[in-house]
């Protein structure tokens, strides 16, 4: 099966521009959640979806938007772009709305590295 | 505020040598815990998950939870330059997909 798939996976945009980012969660996977990774960090969450609805939202601004279509996938938008926004994007999927949940652990996909000048 | 604490290293070890990783977090209430390798430049990679008290073995790599204590550690035996990496420590503090990571440790073996 074909794991957790991102588009692009880089991207250039300059200050107060727009971007969206792509995820395709693993086949069956019903949640996704979004994390962003600054260079020498871990991953800080963003969004969860699951069954298309927002289930979690971490400490980012309004700026930060997302949603979950019909057949899971789902889209990270980011308006008015500011440096401190280059990071790698993550997407991860899992079965479940928990990780708690038994073997339901997350995978992550290959990330869009954003750079933004 | 939630944490979760790694020594960023980086932890050197000889080839074929144990590597110990090790991680601590804040919340009693946390029910799964998870380590992750990262390679300079990829995505992090599920390395073992662990839920209950005690030791999970899976090949080379042993995960053993705390909760009393409020730690999780990785070993990695006989240890190869292919294991070197980023190696992250994350927590589920809340009901859902929200992990907390630490800010990882740099493992590098030396042949």
């Amino acid at each position: 099966d074909a794991g957790v798939t991102q588009s692009p996976t880089h991207l250039i945009k300059t200050r107060g521009q727009q971007v969206t980012l792509r995820c395709s969660p693993i086949s069956g996977h019903k949640s996704v959640s979004w994390y962003q990774q600054v260079l020498g960090q871990g991953p800080q969450f963003i969004f969860q979806y699951y069954e298309k609805e927002e289930r979690g939202r971490g400490n980012f601004p309004d700026r930060f938007s997302a949603r979950q279509f019909p057949n899971y996938s789902s889209e990270l938008n980011v308006n008015a772009l500011l440096l401190g926004d280059s990071a790698l994007y993550l997407c991860a999927s899992s079965p479940f709305f928990s990780v708690d949940s038994y073997n339901s652990p997350l995978h992550f996909g290959n990330g869009t590295r954003l750079t933004v000048t | 505020q939630k944490e979760v604490e790694q020594n960023s290293g980086p932890l050197s070890v000889p080839e074929g040598a144990i590597a110990s990783l090790n991680c601590t977090y804040s919340d009693r209430g946390s029910q799964s815990f998870f380590w992750y390798r990262q390679y300079s430049g990829k995505s992090p990679e599920l390395i073992m998950f662990i839920y209950s008290n005690g030791d999970k073995e899976d090949g080379r790599f042993t995960a053993q939870l705390n909760k009393a204590s409020q730690y999780v550690s990785l070993l990695i035996r006989d240890s190869q330059p292919s294991d070197s990496a980023t190696y992250l420590c994350a927590v589920n503090y809340n009901a859902g997909n929200m992990l907390t990571f630490g800010g990882g440790t740099r493992l590098m073996v030396k042949p």
